[in-house]
């Protein structure tokens, strides 16, 4: 079983709608969430990061984090076409592993107009 | 505030030569972490180097290694180049601290012949 699970996609999400997605990691002492968005071909860039139980949200992005369920969610609202990419959801493990990040697959998002 | 920076950006190399990747984080990050991102694999946590030590390692062969200098600046290096390490190698910089962010560089894209 992988530490962090994501749907590998591709998620098709009509332009203006929400788009869902989900990430489930298996270490309970996990203390860190990160999402990243990566475009082909460039390096991943940080668009959410979430520490406590609850929603949180930032623009158009809402993450969300159930410690109890091992899940974390992010929402994507209003949609846009630049909004295509992959999602990529980190965790960090534990107290002392603060420098390291375990990823999952990575769920490609792609909005059509 | 100037972003992360990673030099070569591309390199195309031979099996069984080495190979030096350089690193430099966000002035104040004291933190490097090391990934390496393939097809097959995903994102996979190198190591991480924070105030030039290293504190974190993940699972690759000792081929794999690295440094931080005082000046925080990071370099990895490869010995003996397998085809299979052709990948995209990524740096990421943070602060080092408890839930901080990893803010990652433009990588470097290794191509093994």
């Amino acid at each position: 079983q992988k530490e962090v699970e994501q749907n590998s996609g591709p998620l098709s999400v009509p332009e203006g709608a929400i788009a869902s997605l989900n990430c489930t990691y298996s270490d309970r002492g996990s203390q860190s969430f990160f999402w990243y968005r990566q475009y082909s071909g460039k390096s991943p860039e940080l668009i959410m990061f979430i520490y406590s139980n609850g929603d949180k949200e930032d623009g158009r992005f809402t993450a969300q984090l159930n410690k109890a369920s091992q899940y974390v969610s992010l929402l994507i609202r209003d949609s846009q076409p630049s909004d295509s990419a992959t999602y990529l959801c980190a965790v960090t493990a534990t107290t002392d592993s603060w420098g390291k990040l375990q990823f999952g697959a990575g769920t490609q998002v792609v909005v059509t107009p | 505030k100037a972003g992360v920076t990673q030099t070569p950006r591309y390199l195309i190399k031979t099996r069984g030569q080495q190979v030096t990747l350089s690193c430099s984080p966000i002035s104040g990050h004291r933190s490097v972490s090391w990934y390496q991102q393939t097809p097959g694999q995903g994102l996979q946590f190198l190591f991480e180097y924070f105030s030039e030590t290293q504190r974190n390692k993940g699972n690759f062969p000792g081929r794999f290694s690295g440094r931080q200098f005082s000046n925080s600046r990071s370099e990895m290096n490869v010995s003996t180049l397998e085809l299979g390490d052709s990948a995209l190698y990524l740096c990421a910089s943070s602060k080092g601290t408890r839930q901080d962010t990893q803010y990652f560089g433009p990588g470097t894209r290794l191509t093994v012949l």
